[in-house]
C-alpha cells in the first residue's frame, strides 16, 4: 500500500507561474523526500526534509513538512518548460530502515 | 563520479520465461534497492541488498530474488515472468542503509516487457 498520496494528480501552467503540489501520508515518519521523473525514466532526488524540521528550501524549491497534519508541500517557483516532469513524494518510516514508500506521483505540464 | 547504471535498458520477454536485471551502485555507496515501476504509478519497492544479504524486502513474491556481490553491484531475478510483471526496474543506491533515511540515487532504469 502507499504511504504517500500526492494531490492534484495532474497540473497543467504557463511557464513563469508557480507549481505547488500536496502529499499526504499515514504513519510517522523519519523524512519525506522529493523526486522527480522525467519521461518514465529514472528519478532524481530533489530534496530531503527531516521529521524535526518545517521548511527546506532548494533553488526555486520549497518543501514544507506539517508532522502534526501528517502532510508536505513542494513549491516550484517561475517555473519552466524544463520542470515538465511527474513529482513524487516519498516517506522513509523509522521502524522500517531506509526504504522508501512512494506516492502515486503529480505529473506537472509547463507550457511555454 | 559515476553515477547508478542499470542493464540492459530495454527487455522483452514470454510468460515463463525468466529475467536477471543488473545494477551498479554510485561510487561509495554500499547499499542497492530494487523498485518497480508501473505505468502511471509510482514505485513499489522490491527489496534491499547490503553487505551481500537481503535487509528489506517489500510485499512480493518468491519469485522475485536478489543478489549483491563484494563490489557491490546487484542482480534483481524475476523467474516464471507473467504479463503483470512488465515494468520499469529502477535500482537505486544509497550509503549506509542501517541508519536509515540516507538519499537514493536511481539509476536510468530497465524497461521489461513481457508478452
Amino acid at each position: 500500500s502507499q504511504q504517500g498520496e500526492e494531490d492534484p494528480q495532474a497540473l497543467s501552467i504557463q511557464e513563469g507561474e508557480n507549481a505547488t503540489m500536496n502529499c499526504s501520508y499515514k504513519t510517522s515518519i523519519n523524512n519525506l523526500q522529493w523526486y522527480r521523473q522525467n519521461s518514465g525514466r529514472g528519478l532524481v532526488h530533489l530534496i530531503l526534509i527531516r521529521s524535526n524540521e518545517r521548511e527546506k528550501h532548494s533553488g526555486r524549491l520549497r518543501v514544507t513538512l506539517d508532522t502534526s497534519k501528517k502532510s508536505s508541500s513542494l513549491l516550484i517557483t517561475a517555473s519552466r518548460a524544463a520542470d515538465t516532469a511527474s513529482y513524487f513524494c516519498a516517506t522513509v518510516v523509522k521502524a522500517a530502515g531506509n526504504k522508501l514508500t512512494f506516492g502515486g506521483g503529480t505529473r506537472v505540464l509547463v507550457k511555454p | 563520479d559515476a553515477g547508478v547504471t542499470q542493464s540492459p535498458t530495454h527487455l522483452i520477454k514470454t510468460r515463463g520465461q525468466q529475467v536477471t536485471l543488473r545494477c551498479s551502485p554510485k561510487s561509495g555507496h554500499d547499499t542497492v534497492s530494487w523498485y518497480q515501476q508501473a505505468l502511471g504509478q509510482g514505485p513499489q519497492f522490491i527489496f534491499q541488498y547490503y553487505e551481500e544479504e537481503e535487509r528489506q524486502r517489500g510485499n512480493f513474491p518468491d519469485r522475485f530474488s536478489g543478489h549483491q556481490y563484494p563490489n557491490y553491484s546487484s542482480e534483481l531475478n524475476v523467474n516464471a515472468l507473467l504479463l503483470g510483471d512488465s515494468a520499469l526496474y529502477l535500482c537505486a543506491s544509497s550509503l549506509k542503509a542501517r541508519r536509515g533515511g540516507e538519499t537514493q540515487y536511481f539509476g536510468p532504469g530497465t524497461r521489461l516487457l513481457v508478452l
